[in-house]
């Protein structure tokens, strides 16, 4: 049974950094093909594909918010860390960590259940 | 980025009836392993996504066979037989094919009439 959970700071004030882990069970992240991603959801708005971290460290990121995010893994942790710098309020979303299943049938199969993030002064 | 294309946005169907949604790329999401890369997620209200269908037309584990999805290239479409009053929340495409970025359609709410 894979679970994951989003945990971190509900309340950010601009220019700030925003550290949120995602601490999962059921899978490991030492696993060939193994990963998880980085998704957020605005209020009222649609979802938004933040970042992904592999098994093997590689690491993708949104072109749109490159600059701004890193993403980290413990595996002895079973933990997932995403950064993300400069905070403004229109990075007030719910943000989601979900497991990508691996092989060619890749799918984000498990979510987390997300965690509300307010920037705001 | 691939544009998902979501309609109707919002739909209200009587129980019992059938519901389509349909979702358009911008590009094709046909891989040339013959797989198209869209998925189906129901966010039922106050709960985080439930992936529904994967490679555009299997189901995942778990769902109901009342669920369906179909398409290929830059047209798909999930249907649903015959709606229950659990399949009230919001609908949503997904590719990734052409990443990054994973992009999402824009969602469709679904009630019940």
């Amino acid at each position: 049974q894979i679970t994951l959970k989003e945990s971190g700071p509900t309340l950010v004030k601009p220019t700030q950094t925003l550290t949120l882990t995602c601490t999962f069970s059921g899978f490991s992240l030492k696993t060939s093909g193994e990963s998880v991603g980085w998704i957020r959801q605005p209020p009222g708005k649609a979802m938004e594909w933040l970042a992904l971290i592999y098994w093997d460290e590689d690491k993708r990121y949104s072109p749109s918010l490159n600059n701004r995010l890193t993403v980290t893994k413990d595996t002895s942790k079973n933990q997932v860390v995403l950064t993300m710098t400069n905070m403004d309020p229109v990075d007030t979303a719910t943000y989601y960590c979900a497991h990508r299943r691996g092989g060619y049938d890749h799918t984000y199969d498990y979510w987390g259940q997300g965690t509300l993030v307010t920037v705001s002064s | 980025d691939v544009v998902m294309t979501q309609s109707p946005l919002s739909l209200s169907v009587t129980p019992g009836e059938p519901a389509s949604i349909s979702c358009r790329s911008s590009q094709s999401l046909l891989h040339r392993n013959g797989y198209n890369y869209v998925d189906w997620f129901l966010q039922r209200p106050g709960q985080s996504p439930q992936l529904l269908i994967y490679l555009a037309s299997h189901r995942a584990s778990g769902v109901p066979d009342r669920f369906s999805g179909s398409g290929s290239g830059t047209d798909f479409t999930l249907k649903i037989s015959r709606v229950e009053a659990e399949d009230v929340g919001v609908y949503f495409c997904m590719q990734d094919l052409q990443t990054p970025p994973v992009t999402f359609g824009q969602g469709t709410r679904l009630e019940i009439k």
